[in-house]
């Protein structure tokens, strides 16, 4: 079936670590997104990639660097400069970024928390 | 900057109607989106409407745009304890960046 798969779906991480969270879609699309979800809060956007090889801030990118090496992967690292990480992490990603009908479709997400 | 504005929580009892409503700020929205999240889950796309329609039903769901107001609200017919979810209105406009404006969520609680 087609989807979109995030892993590990529990994190943990020490002060000072970077960790790393996977996302991959077997949907062919091209754009794919990192939102970033808190108690209570709306998704707030990460970072976001339209195309393999490039990729663009969002909103709340400090603290976060990102690689689109494939179509298929987006991996999102969670630097040690992220202060508050402890958050639900969702991956999303669509077959279109403009003109429209751009339905997003989401991984089930990752709990990251700082130990 | 673009803003989308939800009611954060909402109770009905199984059986009623539900409607959830959302306000948006950028006139030039051109689909707008209701998402589904259940406890600990990624979001669910329920349903999405052009912004040239003022309703589009699907089943137990009718989404109802008002664009001259910027309101769009999401009607649930007979509510389930199943459809106890966050309900997350969602708009963007297609441009370059793609990317979707959310509102905050509204908890839906359905009581037996």
């Amino acid at each position: 079936d087609g989807g979109i798969t995030q892993s590990p779906k529990y994190l943990f991480r020490k002060e000072g670590q970077n960790v790393t969270l996977s996302c991959e879609q077997n949907l062919n699309h091209d754009a794919m997104y990192w939102y970033r979800q808190d108690p209570g809060q709306g998704l707030r956007l990460i970072y976001y990639s339209q195309i393999v090889n490039d990729f663009q801030k969002g909103d709340i990118a400090e603290g976060y660097s990102v690689s689109r090496e494939k179509k298929e992967s987006f991996p999102l690292t969670v630097t040690s400069a992220q202060k508050n990480p402890t958050a639900f992490y969702l991956c999303a990603s669509t077959r279109s970024t403009g003109g429209g009908g751009n339905t997003i479709y989401f991984g089930e997400g990752s709990w990251l928390t700082v130990v | 900057g673009e803003d989308v504005e939800q009611s954060l929580f909402l109770s009905v009892r199984e059986g009623d109607s539900s409607v959830i409503n959302c306000t948006y700020t950028d006139s030039s929205s051109t689909y707008l989106y209701w998402y589904k999240q259940e406890p600990g889950a990624g979001l669910q796309l329920l349903t999405y409407i052009f912004s040239n329609m003022d309703m589009k039903q699907d089943q137990r769901l009718t989404v109802l745009l008002n664009k001259k107001d910027k309101h769009l609200s999401l009607r649930i017919a007979d509510t389930q304890t199943g459809d106890s979810a966050i309900y997350f209105c969602a708009e963007t406009n297609g441009g370059s960046q793609g990317n979707l404006i959310f509102g905050k969520g509204t908890k839906l609680s359905v009581k037996p």
